[in-house]
């Protein structure tokens, strides 16, 4: 079982819509990600948190917008999608240390549909 | 050019079969790597990490060949479980992850 926890795991919105996907970890883990992958390709990386900081945006737009609330949450809002935003939606976390970055660890994902 | 790239199969195999796949890195800062694997609709999971010396891990040997920028991994007496898409995965630059297309493995009964 993973120790990331993910809710929604399902979650069907409107182009006008306004949604939040949420991530949890007690791992003790201090950088935290959102990635975004569609079907038969790998994980994208969207947003980097490291000690609750924004520390990569790979240039999203505007209508994800992060947040990390603390070290073990990590949200996504969601407004104004388009249903090419339709995905699966992951969070992962992992270690860092002086000089290293542990492995990811991945919660379940949030599947999105986007009608 | 991608950061990491790989080929993307799929390896369809017979049951015992050894199989293996490679993938290689273009930033040669590149300092932690790591296999993981994916399940239809599922979540990645981390296989192994791989480290210069190579690691084994049951019937699953990991190399990294930083010279020649490349990682491998062997699958050894292939299952039918082990039917999945096998990522590469590079990190440098602290944070970032980069991630190969995958290569899908199909074991056959």
């Amino acid at each position: 079982d993973t120790e990331v926890t993910q809710t929604p795991k399902h979650l069907v919105m409107g182009m006008t819509n306004k949604k939040s996907l949420k991530c949890e970890q007690h791992m003790g883990h201090r950088a935290m990600y959102w990635y975004k992958q569609k079907a038969k390709k790998p994980p994208e990386l969207m947003f980097v948190y490291s000690y609750e900081k924004l520390s990569i945006n790979e240039s999203v737009p505007s209508r994800f917008s992060p947040e990390c609330p603390n070290s073990s949450l990590l949200n996504l809002h969601l407004h104004a999608l388009q249903p090419e935003d339709s995905a699966l939606y992951l969070c992962a976390s992992s270690l860092i240390r002086l000089g290293y970055t542990g492995e990811l660890f991945f919660g379940e994902g949030s599947r999105l549909t986007v009608l | 050019r991608k950061e990491v790239e790989q080929d993307p199969g799929p390896f369809n195999v017979p049951e015992g079969a050894t199989v293996a796949f490679n993938c290689t890195y273009s930033n040669s800062a590149s300092q932690s790597f790591f296999w993981y694997r994916q399940d239809c609709r599922k979540e990645p999971k981390l296989l192994m990490s791989v480290y210069s010396s190579g690691n084994e891990d049951g019937r699953f040997t990991a190399q990294l060949n930083r010279a020649s920028q490349y990682i491998s991994l062997l699958i050894r007496d292939s299952k039918l479980s082990d039917s999945a898409t096998y990522l590469c995965v590079a990190n440098y630059n602290f944070n970032k992850f980069y991630f190969g297309s995958g290569t899908k493995l199909n074991v056959k009964p």
